[in-house]
């Protein structure tokens, strides 16, 4: 069984700053991995997700993400961020086989505080 | 682009009726889900469906069922409405395999009065 851990369910961080969305997953096999994101009265958009190769991932919007193994880790990152970025932010994981049915963490509601 | 429609955004409904909500996508996509989001808890899995009239149950399928007759179209049924299935619900679809993203319509916001 695969499950998706996202801690603090609201982010506050001011504009400019670093945004740092913490995703640890735990799962049997090998997995996909996605951060999607949602605005309000919207459904939810891929961001950017990892599946082989390169575990440093770029997504829209200048996010980025790392896969680490060895900490079970697929953490998001944006260097600077923007009043554009208020939104809600979901991790998810699938397992390599199978018909990509995903499990989501609780998401993360970013502030961005002017 | 991959275009995914729910027909409704708000829907208002009273308790014990039967509720549809439909969802269609344009990308002849094997797979589709139906999810309900509620705040604090994220997206939990109701149903989702791998092809034309199969279906398996998710997380949280008591009190819904679904119906898919056509590939690119995917009902949720709420067979007798009641006042904690108020929430968001989300479709999506996708192509296997798994690395293949999820794309979501816009949401039904449901209440059950």
């Amino acid at each position: 069984a695969q499950s998706v851990t996202q801690l603090g369910s609201h982010v506050s961080v001011s504009e400019g700053a670093l945004v740092l969305l913490r995703c640890n997953y735990s799962s049997s096999v090998p997995p996909y991995l996605f951060w999607y994101v949602q605005y309000p009265n919207q459904g939810l958009q891929l961001l950017l997700k990892y599946t082989t190769g390169a575990t440093l991932v770029k997504g829209i919007n200048g996010f980025e993400a790392e896969f680490k193994k060895s900490e079970t880790s697929f953490h998001l990152t944006k260097p600077s961020a923007h009043m554009s970025d208020a939104a809600e932010y979901f991790c998810a994981v699938s397992p390599y086989y199978g018909n990509n049915r995903l499990a989501f963490g609780k998401g993360n509601q970013v502030v961005v505080i002017p | 682009d991959v275009k995914v429609t729910q027909s409704s955004r708000y829907l208002v409904k009273r308790t014990g009726e039967k509720v549809f909500l439909e969802c269609v996508q344009d990308m002849d996509h094997e797979n589709m889900f139906w999810y309900r989001q509620d705040p604090g808890l994220g997206l939990r899995l109701i149903y989702f469906s791998y092809d034309v009239k199969m279906k398996e149950k998710g997380d949280i399928p008591e009190g819904y069922s679904v119906s898919r007759e056509k590939k690119e179209r995917f009902s949720l049924i709420l067979e007798s409405a009641s006042t904690n299935q108020t929430s968001m619900y989300l479709c999506a679809s996708s192509q296997p395999p798994g690395d293949q993203p999820q794309h979501f319509g816009d949401g039904t916001r449901l209440s059950i009065l």
